[in-house]
C-alpha cells in the first residue's frame, strides 16, 4: 500500500457518459497529480494541484476537469466519454516544494468506455 | 517543440550494468525524472536531476547534462526484478510560469538469467 488511494479500481461505462475518479493523497502530501496511460500514447500528464490550487497543466482535454478539496483529496471528472478515453488513470502525490522528495503513485483506476 | 527520446527496448544479463539513455528538447527545462514501471503496476519514482552531474541512490544512478539535453539511468548489479519499463520525464516551465511534465515512451528492460 503506497498510501495514495484511488477509487474505483475499475470502471466500465458507455460513450457519452460522465464519470468521477477519486484520489486521496498520502498523509502530509499537499500536491496531487493526475496522469492518463493508454497503450498507444504511454503516460501523459494531465494536471497538478497544490493545496487546492492548480499548479501545472498538461494536455488535458476540455471534457476533463479536476479539483482538489480542502481535505486535499482530488477528483478527476471525465465527461462526454469517448472510446479513446479508455485508459489507466493514475494519481500521484508529493509533499510539494522540492521534487527531490519524490512522488508516490496510487494503483490507478482502469476506465473502459464501451 | 518538446520531445523526449529513449530506446524502446534493452536486454541485459543478471549481475551486469546497463545504461538507459534519454535525450530531450524543451524550451523551459526545469528538471528530469526517472520512473520504473513493472507491467500492470503503477510507476515508482526513482530520481530527479535539475543540475548537471550524477546522483547516486544505491544500485541506481542518474546523470544529467543540460547543455547536451541528455540524461542516463545507470543500473548496477542487475537483478531479475529490475525487468520493467523505465520512463524518462522532463518538467518544462512555460513562459506563463506554469509547469508541464512530458514523458518519454519508456524503455522496456529485460534482464536475463
Amino acid at each position: 500500500d503506497s498510501g495514495v488511494t484511488q477509487t474505483p479500481k475499475h470502471l466500465i461505462t458507455a460513450t457519452g457518459q460522465r464519470v468521477t475518479l477519486r484520489c486521496s493523497p498520502r498523509s502530509g502530501d499537499l500536491s496531487v497529480y493526475w496522469y492518463q496511460q493508454s497503450l498507444d500514447q504511454g503516460l501523459q500528464f494531465l494536471i497538478q494541484y497544490y493545496n487546492g490550487e492548480e499548479r501545472a497543466k498538461g494536455n488535458i482535454l476540455e471534457r476533463f476537469s479536476a479539483q482538489q478539496f480542502p481535505d486535499l483529496h482530488s477528483e478527476l471528472n471525465l465527461s462526454s466519454l469517448e472510446l479513446g478515453d479508455s485508459a489507466l488513470y493514475f494519481c500521484a502525490s508529493s509533499k510539494g516544494g522540492r521534487p527531490h522528495y519524490g512522488y508516490t503513485f496510487g494503483s490507478g483506476t482502469r476506465l473502459t468506455v464501451v | 517543440g518538446q520531445n523526449i527520446d529513449q530506446p524502446t527496448e534493452m536486454t541485459a544479463t543478471e549481475g551486469a550494468i546497463v545504461q538507459i539513455n534519454c535525450t530531450y528538447q524543451t524550451s523551459g527545462f526545469n528538471g528530469l525524472f526517472w520512473y520504473q514501471q513493472h507491467a500492470g503496476e503503477a510507476p515508482t519514482f526513482l530520481s530527479y536531476n535539475v543540475l548537471d552531474g550524477l546522483e547516486e541512490k544505491g544500485r541506481f544512478s542518474s546523470f544529467l547534462s543540460r547543455s547536451k539535453g541528455y540524461s542516463y539511468l545507470l543500473l548496477k548489479e542487475l537483478q531479475m526484478k529490475d525487468s520493467a519499463s523505465y520512463l524518462c520525464a522532463v518538467r518544462d516551465q512555460e513562459s506563463s510560469g506554469t509547469y508541464k511534465y512530458i514523458f518519454g515512451t519508456g524503455t522496456r528492460l529485460k534482464v536475463l538469467a
